[in-house]
């Protein structure tokens, strides 16, 4: 079964700075995709980034960027220069398609709450 | 943002009685679930919808069902709401291989 840990519970970083927050995932499945997912304190889910599994290139957007290591299936997310409003929970996602179900899976860590400090 | 609303947003009930949550969206997409996020648990799949009357069962969907009448809208029901059913409920959609996109969330209390 696939699972996705994120062991970073709570971290801060200051105003301008750069934080890493750290997301590991299991699987047997060659073919997936990952995502990072943010959620500010109005609750709303929303999508950071995304980096499909056969891709090398680590993705990036703006101030986040992805440090995918495939063969150690790890996932981190990288936001440079910190804003307040990069204050929010963090979560990564892991999604694969099910060939039998021709459906979906999505298994979500437990996130990691992020503060800026000003 | 996608087209994506829930009702209701918040919802106080008391233990034993039904409740429906709806999520409704604009988007046309063929994919949308249902999640119920809890400290330290993250989020976690209740169930899912991949068509018109296509449902199935995600890891927690023991209490609840679904159903899935028309494209745009996804219903969840508490057949009889426990305490344990107090949580905030999302509903995402999604297309093919792309991000799922969230809702606003369902804040339930059941006391």
């Amino acid at each position: 079964a696939q699972t996705v840990t994120q062991s970073q519970p709570e971290m801060s970083v200051q105003e301008a700075e750069t934080v890493t927050l750290s997301c590991t995932y299991d699987t047997s499945e060659s073919n997936y995709y990952l995502f990072w997912y943010k959620q500010p304190p109005s609750r709303q889910m929303i999508l950071v980034i995304r980096q499909e599994a056969y891709k090398q290139q680590n993705a990036t957007e703006n101030r986040f960027s992805v440090n995918f290591q495939k063969a150690a299936k790890s996932f981190s997310l990288k936001i440079s220069d910190s804003q307040l409003g990069d204050t929010a929970m963090y979560f990564c996602a892991f999604m694969k398609h099910v060939s039998t179900s021709g459906t979906y899976k999505y298994i979500f860590g437990t996130g990691t709450r992020l503060k800026v400090l000003a | 943002d996608a087209g994506i609303t829930q009702s209701p947003r918040h919802k106080v009930t008391e233990t034993g009685t039904p409740v429906t949550l709806r999520c409704h969206q604009t988007e046309n997409h063929r994919y949308m679930y249902w999640y119920r996020q809890d400290p330290g648990h993250g989020l976690r799949l209740i169930h899912y919808s991949y068509g018109v009357k296509d449902t199935d069962k995600g890891e927690v969907s023991d209490g609840y069902s679904v159903s899935r009448s028309k494209t745009e809208d996804f219903l969840l029901t508490l057949e009889s709401a426990t305490s344990s059913q107090t949580s905030v409920y999302f509903c995402a959609i999604s297309e093919s291989n792309f991000p799922q996109y969230f809702g606003p969330g369902t804040r339930l209390l059941v006391l």
